[in-house]
């Protein structure tokens, strides 16, 4: 996971509170993803990157938005937190072997909890 | 809607005591299907990806088998390192599409 950085690893945030999530990779891909993980829920897609300049909605969307900063830097801000957005966070980065093969490279996560 | 179920949702085997998980999906137009180990605090850390009906891969003592409906994880004389959670994941149509992932299955290995 060395190619995929993600900051704070921890953070205890109160209801209402916002913060950012930071997400840099340093392979040169083009697509960024960020996941939630939760007991039993397994990873759900929040917002992804394909490329620089372009985001677009995943499966839980609400309650987030993303920036791509630019090619390297992806990342996901929570305007106001509320106790269920309590979770793991992961970014990932889709990297390419050749033509339509490759693999997706995850961060160690960010553990978030809002009180 | 694709959708990706993993059975069982938990497994606990004796060392050396071999299995399978089990990934059933239900995607239009399957690009590829994926395999992740992930241990407690850690991030997903690829495995295996599976393009077509009747493709196996191995490594170490793990074995990956994909039909037209779900995919095999086997894995032959587990050990105590074994231990882990097991994600499955599908990808549709173009080449870096998000993957969509299942619940995952926790493996645990006694010695």
């Amino acid at each position: 996971n060395a190619g995929v950085t993600q900051t704070p690893k921890f953070q205890v945030l109160k209801t209402g509170q916002s913060m950012t999530l930071q997400c840099a990779q340093d392979m040169n891909h083009n697509s960024m993803y960020w996941y939630r993980q939760d007991p039993g829920m397994g990873l759900r897609l929040i917002y992804y990157s394909a490329s620089e300049g372009t985001t677009d909605k995943g499966e839980v969307p609400n309650g987030y938005n993303v920036s791509r900063l630019n090619k390297r830097e992806f990342s996901l801000r929570l305007e106001s937190a509320a106790p269920s957005q309590t979770s793991v966070y992961f970014c990932a980065e889709w990297g390419a072997w050749g033509w339509n093969t490759g693999e997706l490279f995850f961060g160690e996560g960010s553990r978030l909890t809002v009180l | 809607e694709d959708q990706v179920t993993q059975s069982p949702e938990a497994l606990r085997l004796q060392e050396g005591e071999s299995s399978s998980l089990n990934c059933s999906y239900t995607v239009s137009g399957l690009r590829g299907l994926f395999w992740y180990r992930q241990d407690p605090g850690k991030g997903p850390e690829f495995l295996f990806t599976l393009y077509s009906a009747g493709e196996e891969k191995e490594k170490e003592r793990l074995k990956a088998t994909l039909t037209k409906k779900e995919s095999f994880l086997h894995i032959t004389a587990p050990k105590p390192e074994d231990s882990a959670t097991y994600l499955c994941a599908v990808q549709v149509n173009s080449g870096n599409t998000p993957l969509v992932f299942g619940k995952g299955t926790r493996l645990s290995v006694i010695a």
